[in-house]
């Protein structure tokens, strides 16, 4: 059966630690996305990958870090020195990125982490 | 870049058709147009995509006029569950990457 996983659902940290948020495909899928959502807004891209050991900064990079080692896997890590990290954060995959062309990306159920 | 730009809002009655539009002056010669759907605290879902004139899926259709500066989502025949967030999406930057903008939040009533 395949999907994406992300895990856990919900998140609860200590303002000033870290956390590193799972995202797992079996996809076979070349690329790989993470997303940000606030309250009624839209989803803000954080970070992607197109292929693994690659990566590239979205509109709102700092205060995260990502690692592609395997294809499967692309975990984000919310550092201490994201201001508000408290947020619905998604992770998505799709076939790579053709020019302007078919792009569908399938997404997580998503992670809700609340910084306390 | 093709920003896109759809309403914020629409209300709609069971059973009818709604129409949701975005415009996208300045979508590239190759780009498609995408439109997702989300749920509340779930990831967004693929509905259609569309170069240009019609397409249609068990789900929507989409029409795309000859200059393509705008599209429109038709979803027949709603029902209460078609209440979500319904995103308009063209390729932006060098890296031809999927923008998610605030979306139209359509709202069915019974």
């Amino acid at each position: 059966d395949g999907g994406i996983t992300q895990s856990p659902k919900y998140l609860f940290r200590k303002e000033g630690q870290n956390v590193t948020l799972s995202c797992e495909q079996n996809l076979n899928h070349d690329a790989m996305y993470w997303y940000r959502q606030d309250p009624g807004q839209g989803l803000r891209l954080i970070y992607y990958s197109q292929i693994v050991n690659d990566f590239q900064k979205g509109d709102i990079a700092e205060g995260y870090s990502v690692s592609r080692e395997k294809k499967e896997s692309f975990p984000l890590t919310v550092t201490s020195a994201q201001k508000n990290p408290t947020a619905f954060y998604l992770c998505a995959s799709s076939i790579a990125s053709g020019r302007g062309s078919y792009n569908e990306q399938f997404f997580g159920p998503g992670t809700r982490l609340t910084v306390l | 870049l093709a920003k896109t730009t759809q309403p914020i809002s629409m209300d709609s009655y069971e059973g009818q058709e709604v129409n949701i539009t975005c415009s996208h002056n300045n979508i590239a010669t190759n780009d498609y147009i995408t439109w997702y759907q989300q749920f509340p605290s779930q990831g967004p879902r693929f509905i259609i995509q569309g170069y240009k004139t019609k397409v249609t899926n068990e789900v929507a259709s989409l029409f795309i006029p000859a200059d393509r500066k705008s599209s429109t989502l038709s979803l027949p025949r709603v029902s209460l569950s078609d209440t979500a967030v319904y995103y308009c999406l063209a390729p932006q930057g060098s890296a031809r990457q999927l923008t998610f903008g605030s979306g139209t939040q359509l709202t069915v009533l019974p």
